[in-house]
């Protein structure tokens, strides 16, 4: 299995932009997560989806923000506009079905975003 | 407000010596705890886990300790490998919150050869 697959790897973007960031999660994984990764915070859960269904977004920092799973292969995260307080790396998970018991999450390589 | 605490940024420790990373909680609902492990320009990876009903899981030279009372866990690694040189991220999840994980800061443990 190819694992998480997100891209692009690295985004450089000026203010005002949007960024869109993309992940591909592992086959027959039916949960999908947004994290972001900084310094102050550690790795902040963004938003879950569960079946292509968001659960809980309450992680998402403002309207700004805004998470899609259009299938069960692919999840888009956009930042529109874009502002330099969202520097940051993404990153994205996928787990299979927790059942009775919790399920390790596999993550992707992540994506640096820097906004100028 | 960040309900997993990790308040070392950092630790170096030399090789074949033990390092032990800390972790603390403030959500009593917490059963499950997690330790992934992250090398630069990757994704984190699962190192190990425990449940709330066990206060000990071993796995090589790995170790995570459970104190439920203070809502503190620990990794040990023993003996320490140069290739240990990564952030460490302490992670805890509850019931009923579908596999929803809460992350730690991380520390970042540096072996010296």
């Amino acid at each position: 299995d190819a694992g998480v697959i997100q891209s692009p790897r690295h985004e450089v973007t000026e203010m005002g932009q949007e960024v869109t960031l993309r992940c591909k999660p592992i086959s027959g994984h039916n949960s999908l997560f947004w994290y972001r990764q900084t310094m102050m915070r550690g790795l902040e859960l963004l938003i879950y989806f569960n079946n292509n269904v968001p659960i809980d977004d309450s992680g998402m920092p403002e309207d700004r923000f805004s998470a899609k799973m259009p299938n069960a292969s692919f999840s888009t995260l956009k930042i529109q506009p874009s502002e330099p307080r969202d520097s940051a790396v993404y990153f994205c998970a996928s787990s299979s079905p927790a059942g009775f018991s919790y399920n390790e999450q596999f993550f992707g390589p992540g994506t640096r975003l820097t906004v100028l | 407000d960040q309900q997993v605490k990790q308040n070392s940024p950092s630790l170096s420790v030399q090789e074949g010596r033990i390092s032990i990373l800390n972790c603390d909680y403030t959500n009593s609902m917490f059963d499950y705890f997690l330790w992934y492990k992250k090398y630069p320009a990757e994704g984190p990876t699962f190192l190990i886990s425990i449940s709330s009903i066990k206060d000990k899981n071993e796995d090589g030279r790995f170790t995570v300790f459970l104190n439920k009372s203070a809502k503190h866990l620990s990794l040990h690694i023993v003996p320490s490998q140069p290739g240990d040189s990564a952030v460490y991220f302490c992670a805890a999840s509850a019931s009923g919150t579908g596999n929803q994980f809460y992350f730690g800061t991380g520390t970042s443990l540096t072996v010296i050869p």
